[in-house]
């Protein structure tokens, strides 16, 4: 079955301790993606990945990293933690802008609290 | 920066009702995407219009791309309870993607 999967879905933290949230697709998709989504402002775009080796940054990435040494992995990491960083992170991945089909797959989402 | 803006933030309708949401960028797009989400789910593709001026149908959803390409709507006719969620507008600026702040609907039967 075509997905994409993130780990863990639910996570209770404390501001300062590192973590990581895993996301995986088995799409052979070359474009990932990681968004937040926050009440009243849609999701917003932290990084993305072109390929490869290949980050950038979206809209919001102060206080984030990736990195993508494989194709099918992108994991988002928190290096400190802070309480602004509460919110449902979703993973995505798809076919890169420019092919006919742009549709994003999504998974299932991770909720972080950081108190 | 680009923004993308949805309205309304919220509608509730009766059954049977009929509803539209409308999408505006700040920025022409070269093509616009519309996602539904369940409340307690992710974001579901529903379709891309890519044509300045396209209407696109899919049973009772008709989709809309404005001829500047900077503006989209999802019209939806006569409401039923599964069409419950949130509805994101999605549009590509170079290669970073940008979502509309969403319009939350509610059905009620």
């Amino acid at each position: 079955e075509a997905q994409v999967t993130q780990n863990p879905r639910y996570l209770i933290t404390v501001t300062g301790k590192k973590l990581t949230v895993t996301c995986s697709q088995n799409m052979n998709h070359e474009y990932m993606s990681w968004y937040r989504q926050d009440p009243g402002l849609g999701l917003r775009q932290i990084y993305y990945s072109m390929n490869v080796e290949v980050t950038d940054k979206g809209d919001v990435p102060e206080g984030y990293k990736v990195s993508r040494k494989e194709k099918r992995n992108f994991p988002l990491i928190l290096e400190s933690p802070s309480p602004n960083q509460t919110s449902l992170y979703f993973c995505a991945s798809m076919n890169p802008a420019g092919t006919e089909n742009n549709e994003q797959f999504f998974g299932p989402g991770t909720r972080l609290t950081v108190l | 920066g680009q923004q993308v803006m949805q309205i309304p933030q919220y509608q509730h309708v009766q059954e049977g009702e009929d509803f539209t949401t409308y999408c505006n960028s700040s920025t022409t797009l070269s093509n616009i995407q519309w996602y539904k989400q369940r409340p307690g789910g992710h974001p579901v593709f529903l379709i891309q219009l890519v044509k300045s001026g396209e209407v696109k149908k899919q049973k009772r959803l008709t989709f809309q791309f404005g001829e500047a390409k900077k503006n989209s709507s999802l019209h939806i006719t006569a409401t039923q309870t599964t069409d419950v969620g949130t509805y994101f507008c999605a549009g590509p600026v170079g290669n970073q993607f940008y979502f509309g702040t969403g319009t939350s609907l509610t059905v009620i039967p």
